[in-house]
């Protein structure tokens, strides 16, 4: 079946502005994970749901970050008055259901965000 | 807090040979998952190879292996026959394995060249 999307895949904001940034995991993927790639590094974690449940929001970097997965299927990334350092490419990923011992993540191709 | 540690910013390797690229990591943790994940200028990321923690046996994927020596907590992946596609950023990853959130770890990664 299709892959993990993301949309848009390229987002130029002005500093000062709001974006949302959406997320479409593989079908019945259970955990959804996002991740802030900053250019020349490795991913760093932000949050993960479990369903529609955040677990784990411990990434993320200030209130102004906030990530929503209402309906234990997509996942939007919104981040309110955007800053220069957020600019980042913004991927994520999804796995099945550990309880099944399923822990492989699958990722998306990200959206990059610059702020201006 | 784990971390994880890539002490080769840039590998190059000639078409056909073998290449080695480290990972060690840190953890009081006894059981863990370790990942390969490669990311193509493309930017999506592939999942290489994985291990276990528990499994002494060390994972192999045509022509990728590990070197997984759990005491030194060490984690290297050899290419062999290394080929034109194999050129990407290559990411070493860790995931606890029970309890607690299911987020990767990341090092900052391994540029690989190949060269024809």
């Amino acid at each position: 079946g299709a892959g993990v999307s993301q949309s848009p895949r390229y987002k130029v904001a002005k500093r000062g502005q709001d974006v949302a940034l959406r997320c479409d995991p593989i079908s019945g993927h259970v955990s959804l994970f996002w991740y802030q790639q900053a250019l020349g590094q490795g991913p760093e974690f932000l949050t993960y749901f479990q369903n529609e449940a955040q677990l784990d929001k411990s990434g993320l970097p200030s209130d102004r970050f906030f990530a929503e997965r209402p309906e234990g299927s997509v996942s939007t990334l919104k981040i309110q008055r955007t800053q220069q350092e957020d600019s980042a490419v913004y991927l994520c990923a999804s796995s099945l259901a550990r309880r099944l011992g399923q822990y492989e993540q699958y990722f998306g191709p990200g959206t990059r965000l610059t702020v201006t | 807090a784990q971390t994880v540690t890539q002490s080769q910013p840039e590998m190059s390797v000639q078409e056909a040979e073998t290449v080695t690229l480290s990972c060690t990591y840190d953890t009081s943790e006894s059981d863990y998952y370790l990942f390969w994940y490669k990311q193509p200028p493309s930017r999506q990321m592939i999942l290489v190879i994985r291990q276990e923690a528990y499994k002494q046996q060390n994972a192999t994927e045509n022509r990728f292996s590990v070197n997984f020596q759990k005491a030194a907590k060490s984690f290297s992946l050899k290419i062999s026959d290394s080929q034109l596609g194999d050129a990407a950023m290559y990411f070493c990853a860790y995931r606890r394995a029970q309890g607690g959130s299911e987020k990767l770890v990341f090092g900052k990664g391994t540029k690989l060249t190949v060269n024809p």
